[in-house]
């Protein structure tokens, strides 16, 4: 149990257009999801969390204009990069916690970014 | 602000060897601590989960302590395999609201035959 998954794995998009990306909780009913930013050789850093129904919570220094996120359902949020750029390049990686395992996250595969 | 340290930031080892990772937090205001694996270019997969409470968990091969107080975690892997080979987060939740989990930089672990 406990499965969540992402898609697309990856995508490559050009420079000025936007890209969504899908987090689904395949098993459970997630009430918080997490979308986290990895750069190459780097930790992952939390980007936003978002509670299904209600606005995300943005971290410091992310900009909410440019990363969109929705959580429209217990089973899906959606991060959208608009007008994205190569510095968006990127590993993102979403995390699903609710239901019967509400104390722990569980992580999707992550998506590999490209914007050329 | 909490900050979360792992060293060393690379290690290998010959197959068969016991090896420790360590895993330090600035704040001790931790809910839980969870080391996590993470193959090249893949997601995470949890390991271990240790409860503030807690002093240890284990799970096979592996074997996670917990120090609250001094701010310290360490992971034990016994009779290192190639397959290990991984970056090993540590990642602790603070007991503020939120949720909210902070990373480690990772140990990039690699065994060799």
């Amino acid at each position: 149990g406990a499965v969540v998954s992402q898609h697309p794995s990856w995508v490559i998009c050009k420079s000025g257009t936007s890209v969504k990306i899908e987090c689904r909780s395949l098993d459970f009913q997630a009430t918080t999801m997490f979308w986290y930013r990895q750069f190459p050789k780097q930790s992952l850093m939390l980007m936003a969390t978002s509670n299904e129904g209600s606005k995300a919570t943005y971290e410091q220094g992310v900009e909410k204009d440019k990363f969109l996120i929705n959580h429209a359902s217990l089973t899906l949020s959606t991060l959208t990069v608009t007008s994205a750029h190569p510095e968006d390049s990127s590993f993102y990686i979403c995390s699903a916690r609710g239901g019967a395992f509400s104390y722990e996250q569980y992580f999707g595969p992550g998506t590999r970014l490209t914007v050329t | 602000k909490q900050e979360v340290t792992q060293i060393p930031a690379a290690l290998s080892v010959p197959e068969g060897e016991n090896l420790v990772l360590n895993c330090s937090f600035t704040d001790s205001a931790i809910y839980n601590l969870q080391w996590f694996r993470q193959d090249p270019g893949k997601g995470l997969t949890s390991l271990l989960l240790i409860q503030s409470s807690q002093r240890e968990q284990t799970s096979g091969r592996l074997n996670a302590s917990l120090d609250k107080s001094s701010g310290r975690s360490t992971l034990y892997i016994a009779a290192s395999q190639p397959g290990d080979s991984a970056t090993y987060l540590c990642a602790v939740k603070g007991t503020g609201g939120g949720n909210k989990l902070t990373f480690g930089t990772g140990t990039q672990l690699k065994v060799e035959l």
